[in-house]
């Protein structure tokens, strides 16, 4: 079974301008979350898809956001960057049935703002 | 809002060494509790995990982890530690409820790990 696709896994970009970057969960799993991990504020969450629905949202501002399409695949956009943005950003997918399940996390997009 | 504390940022530790590093957590009601495990230029995995039951959890490579509720820790431990073990270690937990998922993990900020051959 493929694991957690993200793409690209690479990005540079300067401030004032915005990305978009992608997630293919693993097949059959239906939830997908996104982190932000930086050296300073290690991994934190930034929101969890579910049904095509943001199910959960962590503590960043408006101009993070993303969506879900019918076969599970995400997208997380930042708009207008800042040089604080730049992190490795990670995509996990998880089934998402009853009680917790084992979340799996992708290779990550290093995003570079200058 | 829970939170995760690895009060060591860096150890260095020598082959065949033990291995203790420690987690904390802050949250007055039931957690799913985790170690995952980051190798250079890998995704981030499992290591091992608690839900309920034995506190005492075994993981891979023979790593383990001991859940103590009254002191609210979940530390992680090997007996003997490989060169290969050298990694970014994170400790995490999850506050999902019973019967509907909530797939949200609060990680702790990392313990990196060098063993020295």
């Amino acid at each position: 079974k493929a694991g957690v696709t993200q793409t690209p896994r690479y990005l540079i970009k300067t401030r004032g301008q915005q990305v978009t970057l992608s997630c293919s969960p693993i097949s059959g799993h239906r939830s997908v979350s996104w982190y932000q991990q930086t050296p300073g504020q290690g991994l934190q969450f930034l929101f969890e898809y579910f049904s095509e629905t943001q199910r959960n949202k962590g503590n960043f501002p408006g101009r993070f956001s993303g969506r879900q399409f019918s076969n599970s695949r995400s997208e997380m956009n930042v708009s207008t960057l800042e040089l604080g943005d730049s992190a490795l950003y990670l995509c996990a997918s998880s089934f998402r049935g009853e009680g917790y399940n084992e979340q799996f996390f992708g290779p990550g997009t290093r995003l570079t703002v200058l | 809002a829970q939170s995760v504390s690895q009060h060591n940022h860096h150890v260095i530790l020598s082959e065949a060494a033990s291995l203790e590093l420690g987690c904390n957590y802050s949250y007055g009601g039931t957690v799913n509790l985790f170690w995952y495990v980051q190798y250079p230029g890998q995704h981030l995995q499992l290591l091992l995990k608690y839900f309920s039951g034995d506190p005492l959890v075994k993981g891979i490579k023979g790593f383990e982890a001991e859940f103590i509720k009254s002191k609210f820790s979940f530390n992680l431990r090997k007996p003997s530690v490989q060169w290969s073990d050298t990694a970014e270690y994170f400790c995490a937990v999850n506050t999902g409820v019973a019967n509907f998922g909530n797939e949200k993990l609060t990680f702790g900020t990392g313990t990196r790990l060098t063993i020295i051959p």
